[in-house]
């Protein structure tokens, strides 16, 4: 099992470029989130989706868009990137929500200048 | 004032010592979460507990539900044990996410 995987790794845009964070997992995980990290904080959640065709808004949801057509692919899409998007970006899958343990992706390092 | 408060945020051991990391919330919750984020930034999920205690290997997570609060010690650290490690707690009655500590760094030199 290749776990939950992230593309890109690295990449860096420019002010009011759009770009899509693409996570994957195989391990038929319901529940999958995107979460952000900021230096010197806590992760932050983005979105959240609990199965294929459900998602809902974490804590800031704002100038980003998810869609979950399929259980292992959840896409975050950034319009319009803005500095403040400037962050790590982690993906991560649960088999039963915050009742049990939570697998993350390697992260993206994006940079918006 | 967050929901979830970790102490120390820095934290720095020589090897062989023991380590302890602490982690407070102001809510009721379902689960508590203990992670490691590596140097290179990676995040694994060390326990997931919600009574009592777990262990695993060099690592215990206690959790006590009535005052709130729930330690991670390291036992022997080594320096491979350097990372941030990180307190989550599932908000009970909550959806279904979980709120994060800051984190808590640790440093442990050979």
């Amino acid at each position: 099992n290749a776990g939950v995987t992230q593309t890109p790794k690295f990449r860096i845009l420019k002010i009011g470029q759009s770009m899509t964070l693409q996570c994957t997992q195989d391990m038929n995980h319901n529940y999958m989130y995107w979460y952000r990290q900021d230096p010197g904080m806590g992760l932050k959640l983005i979105y959240y989706s609990v199965g294929a065709g459900i998602t809902d808004k974490g804590e800031v949801p704002n100038g980003y868009n998810v869609s979950r057509s399929t259980t292992e692919d959840f896409p975050l899409r950034l319009e319009l990137a803005a500095p403040s998007q400037t962050s790590v970006y982690f993906c991560a899958s649960s088999y039963r929500g915050q009742g049990s343990e939570q697998y993350f992706g390697p992260g993206t390092r994006l940079t918006v200048t | 004032k967050n929901e979830v408060e970790q102490s120390p945020q820095n934290l720095t051991a020589q090897e062989g010592e023991f380590i302890t990391i602490n982690c407070s919330y102001s809510v009721g919750i379902s689960a508590l979460h203990w992670l490691q984020q590596h140097p290179g930034g990676g995040i694994v999920s060390l326990f997931m507990l919600s009574s009592g205690k777990k262990k695993h290997g060099r690592l215990i997570a206690t959790i006590n539900i009535q005052e709130k609060h729930s330690s991670l010690h390291i036992t022997a650290s080594h320096p491979r044990d350097s990372a941030v490690y990180i307190c989550a707690v599932g908000v009970r009655g909550g959806s279904e996410k979980l709120v994060f500590g800051k984190g808590t760094k640790l440093t442990v030199n050979p």
